[in-house]
């Protein structure tokens, strides 16, 4: 079963703009959220996380909500430049699921110039 | 070195064929894992180490798959046996200490292409 979802495969952005990426999850165990950005032929980046204790975390341009009764997460980009034309994970973790992290498929963001 | 380094970036091999592939973490990083990725979907775990003893393996797919880390720091995955299926991108990232709250680092990935 795919405990983290990401249901957007792709999204395109004019340069400026906002970009929402979403993220829902189905395992209420999960405490603590991440989101990565990979370039093609590179390993995954680290963005910005939240704990479950928070609904809101903010760095820079980068912001993630949490709501955890509607079990999901959103990375707002704003305002959105070509460099952050990337594939963004999702991941999670939790008590009953350790150190290891689950991840969503992805959603590739495309900035338009 | 500055970051995860895992080789070799690419590595094709024939149906049947034993493969190693091998990860430096961060050094100083006691946690390390191995996770696995195909086309379109995002990275599976594999295997988690916290110092030299494997504290997760509950994702390895199966016995054809084993991985190690003697001396706590650089780990190798291996692969018996391999198949078609097995073709993918290994990638592997390391923490400083492990555990929930933790942000994981991780390297280029290792593509595997079994032919």
């Amino acid at each position: 079963d795919q405990q983290v979802k990401q249901n957007s495969p792709s999204l395109s952005v004019q340069e400026g703009r906002i970009s929402i990426l979403n993220c829902d999850y189905t395992n209420s165990m999960f405490d603590y959220f991440l989101w990565y950005k990979k370039y093609p032929a590179e390993g995954p980046t680290f963005l910005i996380s939240i704990s479950s204790i928070k609904d809101k975390n903010e760095d820079g341009r980068f912001t993630v909500f949490l709501n955890k009764s509607a079990k999901h997460l959103s990375l707002h980009i704003v305002p959105s430049q070509p460099g952050d034309s990337a594939v963004y994970f999702c991941a999670a973790s939790g008590e009953t699921s350790g150190s290891r992290l689950t991840f969503g498929e992805g959603t590739q963001l495309t900035v338009n110039p | 070195g500055a970051g995860v380094s895992q080789t070799p970036s690419n590595k094709v091999t024939e149906k049947g064929k034993y493969v190693e592939l091998r990860c430096d973490p961060i050094s100083g990083h006691t946690a390390l894992y191995w996770y696995r990725q195909s086309l379109g979907q995002g990275p599976e775990f594999l295997i988690y180490f916290q110092g030299t003893g494997a504290a997760d393996d509950s994702g390895l797919p199966n016995d054809r798959f084993f991985a190690v880390r003697p001396e706590g720091s650089v780990s190798t995955l291996k692969i018996q046996r391999t198949e078609r299926g097995d073709s993918a991108m290994y990638l592997c990232a390391s923490s400083l200490t492990g555990g929930t709250n933790t942000e994981a680092f991780f390297g280029q990935g290792t593509r595997l292409t079994v032919v």
